[in-house]
């Protein structure tokens, strides 16, 4: 049963603190990124990651860390630095970066939901 | 900065009609086009993805490309109330895996 697995589906951080969002697939996709969606507001690309043990700064990276230590798993911390991460976290991954246009579909899973104490 | 429009909606059709949906965007080298549908508090999920001019088909679906004016579209045919959700435009980035998402349209079917 193919997917992509996030977790938890809600988490709840205090301020100061570090949290860190799980995202796993078993697609054997190359590709994975970390999106953040806001109320009535489209998708932002926060990292993203072409290949284990590298992985590139989105649109709005301040604030978060990732790593890609496993092909499988890109894990992303939301650091005390953001000062407000109230929003739907959303993980995806895409097949390859080959080049060819028709592997860059993107498939996400459930999400999560991140609420400040 | 790479952009893709769409109108906020909500786009309101009766239950059996034709619900056309648009979205322009701004980087011409573009060449992958996706429509992914998002129903309220779950994750985005991919309806059609386009890469040449012309119509695509898929079931109640069709994506339009036009490339020459930077404009993609999604016609659903028989509208059902099941449609109703958020239907997110996104532009493949020229060059890199990334993708840019409109902020998405608001389609509401009435019985």
């Amino acid at each position: 049963d193919g997917g992509i697995t996030q977790s938890p589906k809600y988490l709840f951080r205090k301020e100061g603190q570090n949290v860190t969002l799980s995202c796993e697939q078993n697609l054997n996709h190359d590709a994975m990124y970390w999106y953040r969606q806001d109320p009535g507001q489209g998708l932002r690309l926060i990292y993203y990651s072409q290949i284990v043990n590298d992985f590139q700064k989105g649109d709005i990276a301040e604030g978060y860390s990732v790593s890609r230590e496993k092909k499988e798993s890109f894990p992303l911390t939301v650091t005390s630095a953001q000062k407000n991460p109230t929003a739907f976290y959303l993980c995806a991954s895409s097949q390859s970066l080959s080049g060819r246009a028709s592997q860059e579909t993107q498939y996400f899973g459930p999400g999560t939901r991140l609420l400040v104490l | 900065q790479k952009e893709v429009e769409q109108n906020s909606g909500p786009l309101s059709v009766p239950e059996g009609a034709i619900a056309s949906l648009n979205c322009t965007y701004s980087d011409r080298v573009s060449q992958s086009f996706f429509w992914y549908r998002q129903y309220s508090g779950k994750s985005p999920e991919l309806i059609m993805s386009i890469y040449s001019n012309g119509d695509k088909e898929d079931g109640r679906f069709t994506a339009q490309l036009n490339k020459a004016s930077q404009y993609v579209s999604l016609l659903i045919r028989d509208s059902q109330p099941s449609d109703s959700a958020t239907y997110l435009c996104a532009v493949g980035n020229s060059g890199y895996s990334t993708l840019t998402f409109g902020k998405g349209t608001m389609l509401l079917v009435s019985p």
